[in-house]
């Protein structure tokens, strides 16, 4: 069955530093690729979405990859800030653009 | 547009009682999306429309869910005499149909707990 692997364990990072999640994924070969943030109490919010065609993406502070090869999508957020404190959740999206989630990892920025 | 809203935020109720969650999309958006959360977890899909037509339901929906989208336009999702094991986030999400790329607008959620 499919399977998306995020790192369960808290991601604690310094200010300013940069913080690279993982997602791994296997048993499937999505077209696209999406990450989401979400904070507590609240519904996942859109980042970026990367095509299988795509190996790097950017907006701003934020940098996906996407490896078919490895079945791996790897999420960069450059000078970190407090804000960016969250949970963020990586997607594969199939048919009828439904989503299949991994279970997020949470991230720590502290001052 | 105010983006996708869900109604109640939070619904506490006894085991054995019925619920019904409501969600508007966004007024253009033709696709509609359930997704179950609990806690520690990502989104799991349940059910989604395309207009009023319910096109894909995962073997999660058991038989107590029910889900409506008259009109194409909002949905209600609908628990039967429910177990402990409902108490979850309910999202809601709504996007345009398309070739694919296509980002998904989540709601805040209904947050239920069976007691």
């Amino acid at each position: 069955s499919q399977k998306i692997e995020q790192n369960s364990e808290a991601l604690n990072i310094q200010e300013g530093k940069t913080a690279t999640l993982t997602c791994n994924y296997t048993n499937y070969s999505p077209a696209y690729l999406q990450w989401y943030r979400q904070d507590p109490g609240r519904g996942p919010v859109f980042l970026l979405l990367i095509r299988e065609n795509e190996k790097e993406k950017r907006k701003e502070r934020l940098k996906v990859t996407f490896d078919t090869t490895l079945k791996q999508s790897l999420f960069h957020i450059t000078a970190s800030q407090p804000a960016d404190s969250a949970t963020y959740l990586c997607a594969l999206e199939g048919t009828a653009s439904k989503l299949t989630f991994g279970t997020g990892t949470r991230l720590q920025v502290t001052l | 547009d105010t983006g996708v809203s869900q109604d109640p935020r939070h619904k506490i109720t006894k085991r054995g009682q019925n619920v019904t969650f409501r969600c508007d999309p966004i007024s253009e958006h033709n696709r509609l999306y359930w997704y179950r959360q609990t806690l520690g977890q990502g989104p799991e899909f349940l059910t989604y429309f395309q207009n009023e037509a319910q096109l894909e339901k995962s073997r999660l929906l058991s038989d107590r869910f029910s889900a409506e989208r008259p009109k194409g336009s909002f949905s209600t999702l609908e628990i039967q005499r429910t177990e402990q094991g409902d108490s979850a986030m309910y999202l809601c999400a709504s996007s345009l149909s398309g070739g694919g790329d296509t980002e998904a607008f989540f709601g805040q959620g209904t947050r239920l707990t069976v007691v």
